[in-house]
């Protein structure tokens, strides 16, 4: 069965701090790991990793895969208020159209 | 803009009356999903379509059901809701390449009286 674990389950950081987030993937046939912003709301898509240690970055946010140890990192820079929120990661299979999603990590950003 | 839509927002039922969720999108994708998120959990899928091929999870209750008439509409059906359907459900919607992002419409709150 595919897995995908994140940690840490949640953090609290103050603005101007940088956070990272871990996300550990157990998928057969995997092809890309996907993350997402969940504020109140529907989750948002922030960035998909197919390629091992190519960094994709967006603004403030980076994120990085590492096919080889079958995990990818969110790095928030500079954090803001605004940053609050739940980060999800999923697993994609290289057949097929479902998700694997972790069970999030819960960012508080603290003025 | 092109997005995903779902009505209503907000939906109130009382344990074992019928309830239809909707959901609708101007992207032109071909799959759609349905997915169930409770509180601090991560969105759990349901069941998606791809075009008109139904795929449905193993552990997906037989209370759950849906429908979808055309590329642009999808419809969740809870046949008789208990107490533990309350969640927020989540309609997605993505092009159909294998392990491709998944567009999210802003949900629809369940509370079951």
């Amino acid at each position: 069965e595919d897995k995908v674990v994140q940690s840490p389950l949640s953090l609290v950081v103050h603005e101007g701090d940088t956070v990272t987030l871990n996300c550990s993937y157990e998928v057969t046939n995997f092809r890309s790991l996907l993350w997402y912003k969940q504020e109140k709301k529907a989750p948002t898509f922030l960035f998909m990793l197919t390629s091992s240690g190519i960094e994709k970055k967006s603004g403030r946010l980076s994120s990085i895969l590492d096919k080889k140890e079958l995990f990818s990192i969110l790095n928030i820079t500079a954090t803001q208020t605004g940053d609050s929120a739940v980060y999800l990661c999923a697993g994609g299979k290289a057949a097929g159209n479902k998700l694997t999603f972790g069970g999030g990590t819960r960012v508080l950003v603290k003025p | 803009d092109a997005m995903v839509i779902q009505n209503p927002r907000y939906q109130v039922t009382q344990f074992g009356k019928p309830v239809t969720l909707s959901c609708s999108q101007t992207l032109n994708h071909n799959v759609m999903y349905w997915y169930q998120q409770k509180s601090s959990q991560a969105p759990k899928l349901l069941f998606h379509y791809y075009d008109k091929d139904f795929n449905n999870e193993a552990d997906t209750p037989d209370n759950f059901q849906s429908r979808r008439p055309n590329t642009s509409f999808c419809f969740l059906d809870i046949r008789s809701p208990g107490l533990g359907d309350a969640a927020m459900y989540l309609c997605a919607t993505s092009r159909g390449l294998a392990g491709d992002e998944q567009f999210f419409g802003p949900g629809t709150r369940l509370t079951v009286l």
